[in-house]
């Protein structure tokens, strides 16, 4: 009974490097996410997929790239870390396809970039 | 466009004593609505959502919310607070203006429990 599952919880990375946070999902779920959490501003949404082979961009994809491997899986891959990209990331996930309204989350991927 | 505004960023209520978290939005469209909760080191977990039907909206562990469109305000209440109601809450918006269903975070209240 897993729900969502991110990896891994914690990355540090220097300006520049690249990398991918993974993100499953074993609820048969449509719809994926992800956001970003920095302190006193909410959520924000940097991508989402409302069904499997689509992808589209949220409030703030810049410096951002997604997959969509499969129903279960949505990778989430910065190019180039950028100190401004020292959040905490979380994947979410909702039965309905196009529904935009997050139902599950994951526990979060706390990225810090020096 | 759709905004949101959650009035305390910090709540803090004794063991047994009724909760309030005050919401105000403002939305071109009829929004949908919903309570979000974030306890330390997680992810966020949905309480309740508001979507056009009862304006009396029940979730999970006791709480509930009511739409009010006259006063443009979506509060969050429980009865009687529990020491595992400690977390950060999270009134949101869905934005039908942009994205598809974006949705649209207030900033948060973070609630306290005093034994």
């Amino acid at each position: 009974n897993a729900g969502v599952t991110q990896t891994p919880k914690f990355q540090v990375l220097k300006t520049g490097q690249s990398m991918t946070l993974q993100c499953a999902q074993d609820m048969n779920h449509n719809s994926m996410y992800w956001y970003r959490q920095d302190p006193g501003m909410g959520l924000r949404l940097i991508y989402y997929s409302a069904s499997e082979g689509t992808t589209d961009k949220g409030e703030v994809p810049n410096g951002y790239n997604v997959s969509r491997l499969n129903k279960r899986e949505f990778s989430l891959r910065l190019e180039s870390a950028a100190p401004s990209q020292t959040s905490v990331y979380f994947c979410a996930s909702s039965e309905e396809a196009w529904s935009g309204q997050p139902q599950h989350f994951g526990d979060g991927t706390r990225l810090s970039i020096l | 466009a759709q905004s949101v505004t959650q009035l305390d960023s910090h709540v803090s209520v004794s063991e047994g004593t009724p909760v309030l978290l005050r919401c105000n939005y403002s939305s071109s469209y009829s929004p949908s609505l919903f309570w979000y909760v974030q306890h330390p080191n997680k992810g966020l977990q949905l309480l309740l959502k508001y979507t056009s039907a009862a304006t009396l909206v029940k979730g999970i562990n006791g709480f509930e919310a009511e739409f009010k469109k006259s006063e443009t305000s979506f509060h969050l209440t429980k009865p009687s607070a529990h020491m595992s109601d400690a977390a950060e809450y999270f009134c949101v918006v869905s934005s039908y203006g942009g994205s598809q269903g974006n949705l649209i975070f207030g900033k948060g209240t973070k609630l306290s429990v005093k034994p």
